[in-house]
């Protein structure tokens, strides 16, 4: 049983498309996290959704837009897509509302190449 | 402005050797600090975190790491290294949801 699990694991697109990166947990948590890893490896957090709402959003462009439909479920949308969004896209999840004091579960990641 | 600071973005250690991998903290509340460590091609998994309970937490698979207030540190550290702890290891302030940069553990035969 996967506890936080991301789809696709590979993103291949050309500039300009419009993609989705989907996440869900079966912990049981209330809050969910992204998180864009570049290629040195530096990890930047971007939204955090504690119970479907919107708790950070850490000056992410206005083209990428996340989804909660439930607390179980954080979807990331991108539009116009561009090279510097080829990254890893990482999604989390936590027990408590975001203090960051709680432990972080990571899923696989979901490795985006914009071309 | 906050931030963790990782010394070392490659550290190399014989096996059985002792590792150490550096983290700084700059911040003026009191931290709630982790160490995750991420394998190849996977995500982070939390090998231990400071909550201010004790200053010397211990983790899975001995690691262990020491909170310095005075020296704003938060050091992790294994007696013997072993083959299968060449991974990338992230100290990260909780707060901010700040990491640091990494450091990749090279572990040599």
């Amino acid at each position: 049983d996967t506890a936080v699990s991301q789809t696709p694991k590979y993103l291949v697109t050309q500039m300009g498309n419009d993609k989705s990166i989907k996440c869900e947990q079966n912990l049981g948590h209330d809050t969910m996290y992204w998180y864009k890893q570049d290629s040195k490896k530096f990890l930047k957090i971007m939204f955090s959704y504690n119970n479907k709402e919107l708790i950070i959003n850490e000056t992410v462009p206005n083209r990428f837009s996340p989804k909660s439909p439930d607390k179980a479920h954080l979807n990331l949308h991108i539009n116009s897509l561009e090279l510097g969004d080829s990254a890893v896209y990482f999604c989390a999840s936590s027990q408590e509302p975001s203090v960051g004091t709680d432990t972080q579960y990571f899923g696989p990641g979901t490795r985006l190449t914009v071309l | 402005a906050q931030s963790v600071t990782q010394l070392g973005s490659h550290v190399s250690v014989s096996e059985g050797a002792l590792v150490l991998l550096r983290c700084n903290y700059s911040s003026s509340v009191p931290p709630y600090l982790f160490w995750y460590v991420q394998y190849p091609n996977q995500g982070l998994q939390l090998l231990l975190k400071y909550t201010s309970a004790a200053t010397l937490v211990k983790g899975i698979n001995g690691f262990e790491a020491e909170f310095k207030k005075s020296e704003t540190s938060f050091h992790l550290t294994k007696p013997s290294a072993h083959m299968s702890d060449a991974a990338e290891y992230f100290c990260a302030w909780g707060y901010k949801y700040i990491f640091g940069t990494g450091t990749r553990l090279k572990v040599l035969a």
